[in-house]
């Protein structure tokens, strides 16, 4: 497809359970983010690739939250041991370049744990 | 006219009208602004955006003003459709930075 691409589209967990969220960038694009959508708010960074490096990771709310792009292409976003307050849509996007500007974002991940 | 309903502020206009969305920006470093627009369960989508070396950039139907001064963004809107009815969020980048910071958003209802 043309654009970002992710999934699923939505995901059910229980408290505790590990989840993996996958993210297909536009093909050649190099830099690659993960935000966190609450609920009427506007997307939170999360944390920030150029090609397979992890450039950024500071918006990671703790060490249950772990990303990846060992090909510099798909990335997934992991969280461990899911709590309540993990319940958000999980937003990636893709830009062409390093200077990160114009992002195409996918329709998102929608994550409630219960 | 405006309220503040879950968490967003909201913006009715009527069909045809031009709408005008605020926006302000907290760092004084930031070098580069984007409006995006987002639909009930999709993501953002890009709409127009400037650079701090300019103060008015024109697309198709928007216009984005950006005001250094008083760090102030606005997304005007002409002729207002049904099909605009969206959450318009800004975003800003300092400069040297490597990300997009969110604004809160505004809801936008167009009336018929």
């Amino acid at each position: 497809g043309a654009g970002v691409s992710q999934s699923p589209r939505y995901k059910v967990a229980k408290r505790g359970q590990d989840v993996a969220l996958r993210c297909d960038p536009i093909s050649g694009h190099v830099s690659l983010f993960w935000y966190q959508q609450a609920l009427g708010q506007g997307p939170e960074f999360l944390t920030y690739f150029q090609n397979e490096a992890q450039l950024d990771k500071s918006g990671l709310p703790s060490d249950r939250f772990f990303a990846e792009r060992p090909e510099g292409s798909v990335s997934t976003l992991k969280i461990q041991r899911t709590q309540q307050e993990d319940s958000a849509v999980y937003l990636c996007a893709s830009s062409l370049g390093e200077f990160n500007e114009k992002l195409f974002f996918g329709s998102g991940t929608q994550l409630s744990v219960l | 006219g405006e309220s503040v309903g879950l968490h967003l502020p909201t913006l009715s206009v009527q069909e045809g009208d031009n709408s005008i969305i605020n926006c302000a920006y907290s760092n004084s470093a930031s070098d580069y602004f984007i409006w995006y627009k987002q639909e009930s369960g999709k993501g953002p989508q890009f709409i127009i955006d400037i650079r701090s070396n300019m103060d008015k950039r024109q697309g198709q139907r928007v216009t984005v003003l950006l005001n250094k001064t008083v760090k102030h963004l606005s997304l005007q809107i002409a002729a207002t459709q049904p099909g605009d009815s969206a959450v318009y969020f800004c975003a800003e980048k300092v400069g040297g930075g490597n990300k997009l910071t969110f604004g809160t958003g505004t809801q936008l209802k167009v009336e018929l």
